[in-house]
């Protein structure tokens, strides 16, 4: 059972637009997420998180929305740019537990031109 | 800071050999975390080791090992391979375990098993 999920494999934008990834958890006691970008070929690249405490955060292009009630987070890119166009994953985890990070399975984004 | 480092990026094996991957993480970080990346599953924690000592496990069986070095330097080794062990293996560092810490990923070492 997938305790964090991204129920869009993919999703398509027009450049200067607003790209918003989603990502479900069904663990309780996850207190830190974060978003990771994947180009072919390389490993995952931070990007930004957010900690249980916090409901946004925000870092320049992109910001990261945290409904804990709904274990629901969301990453906002805007404007989206063809340089974005890469797999998001979401990753959770629970701070006291070291660093194991529980990855959704990725979104697919392509930003066009 | 030179960023974290993973050899070989390449390897092909046969059913039945092991393999020994080697991660070596952002000077000064402690914290060394392996994942396993296939399509089908997407990226899944392996184990996490933290001053020389393991200290999470994902949910792997016990042919897949680790252990890291007094320099922080980790590496992971999977005996008796099977095809299903085709993937690429990440490896990941941070200064602490736990906490409020993103990981670093390397580039990977794909791994085939023919």
């Amino acid at each position: 059972d997938q305790q964090v999920k991204q129920n869009s494999p993919s999703l398509s934008v027009q450049e200067g637009r607003i790209s918003i990834l989603n990502c479900d958890y069904t663990n309780s006691m996850f207190d830190y997420f974060l978003w990771y970008k994947k180009y072919p070929a390389e490993g995952p690249t931070f990007l930004i998180s957010i900690s249980s405490i916090k409901d946004k955060n925000e870092d320049g292009r992109f910001t990261v929305f945290l409904n804990k009630s709904a274990k629901h987070l969301s990453l906002h890119i805007v404007p989206s740019q063809p340089g974005d166009s890469a797999v998001y994953f979401c990753a959770a985890s629970e701070r006291n537990y070291g660093q194991n990070f529980v990855f959704g399975p990725g979104t697919r984004l392509s930003v066009l031109p | 800071k030179a960023g974290v480092t993973q050899t070989p990026r390449y390897l092909i094996k046969t059913r039945g050999q092991q393999v020994t991957l080697s991660c070596s993480p952002i000077s000064g970080h402690r914290s060394v975390s392996w994942y396993q990346q296939t399509p089908g599953q997407g990226l899944q924690f392996l184990f996490e080791y933290f001053s020389e000592t393991q200290r999470n496990k994902g949910n792997f069986p016990g042919r897949f090992s680790g252990r890291q070095f007094s320099n922080s330097r980790s590496e992971m080794n999977v005996s008796t391979l099977e095809l299903g062990d085709s993937a690429l293996y990440l490896c990941a560092s941070s200064p602490t375990s736990g906490g409020a810490n993103e990981q670093f990923f390397g580039p990977g070492t794909r791994l085939t098993v023919l």
